[in-house]
């Protein structure tokens, strides 16, 4: 079974600040990862996703994250955060099969303060 | 959300009643997944139907619960008999055609007062 940790609950940044969120995972088998971002009282937007190839994935809004095997880490970063990155972000894994679900970690709130 | 669809976006039951949500995937998909979102919690795993077929529903109450994706229509998320336990976000998910990525709907807001 696969499980995801995102280790902070909250994080507060400066605006242009640089930041990083932190999603570890645990799975036996090979895994997709994801970051998806949820704005207040809408869906989830797909940020970026890992299937396979280059350890750096760039995605939407200026976000990356980089797989790391041996840490079994996920983590995503932005260089500088803008007031409309408020919002929460969940870190994903998904068994690399086409019949399972995706289990997701707690969810990071982002808050950038002016 | 890539062409998912759900409805009602918002829903007000009383104690007692039934509530029914309502997803269609990605156009040309017989794939989704359900997903619930209480307040102030991450999303948790209900159920993963393909068309006539319940495929995991590992994570459904085992009680007033239930769901289904017929072959003509929508995927319908149904609960009998709600309490104020129930008052969440209900997310519908649909993989793409390459089947790794999973998008998602918009949600329905269930709310019982």
């Amino acid at each position: 079974a696969q499980s995801v940790t995102q280790l902070d609950s909250q994080v507060p940044v400066f605006e242009e600040a640089p930041v990083e969120l932190r999603c570890n995972y645990s799975s036996s088998v090979s895994v997709y990862l994801f970051w998806y971002v949820q704005y207040p009282n809408q869906g989830l937007q797909l940020l970026l996703k890992y299937l396979s190839g280059s350890t750096l994935v760039k995605g939407i809004n200026g976000f990356e994250a980089e797989f790391n095997k041996s840490q079994t880490s996920f983590h995503l970063r932005k260089p500088s955060v803008h007031i409309s990155d408020t919002a929460e972000y969940f870190c994903a894994v998904r068994q690399d099969s086409s019949a399972s679900k995706i289990i997701f970690g707690s969810g990071t709130r982002l808050s950038i303060r002016p | 959300n890539a062409g998912v669809m759900q409805n009602p976006r918002h829903l007000v039951r009383r104690r007692g009643q039934e509530a029914r949500l309502r997803c269609s995937p990605m156009k040309g998909h017989s794939h989704v997944y359900w997903y619930r979102q209480l307040p102030e919690e991450g999303l948790k795993f209900m159920v993963y139907l393909q068309k006539e077929n319940i495929i995991d529903e590992s994570g459904m109450p085992k009680e007033r619960f239930s769901a289904e994706f017929p072959k003509e229509g929508p995927s319908i998320l149904r609960i009998q008999q709600v309490v104020r336990g129930d008052s969440a976000a209900y997310f519908c998910a649909s993989p793409d055609a390459s089947g790794n990525t999973i998008y998602f709907g918009e949600g329905s807001w269930l709310t019982v007062v």
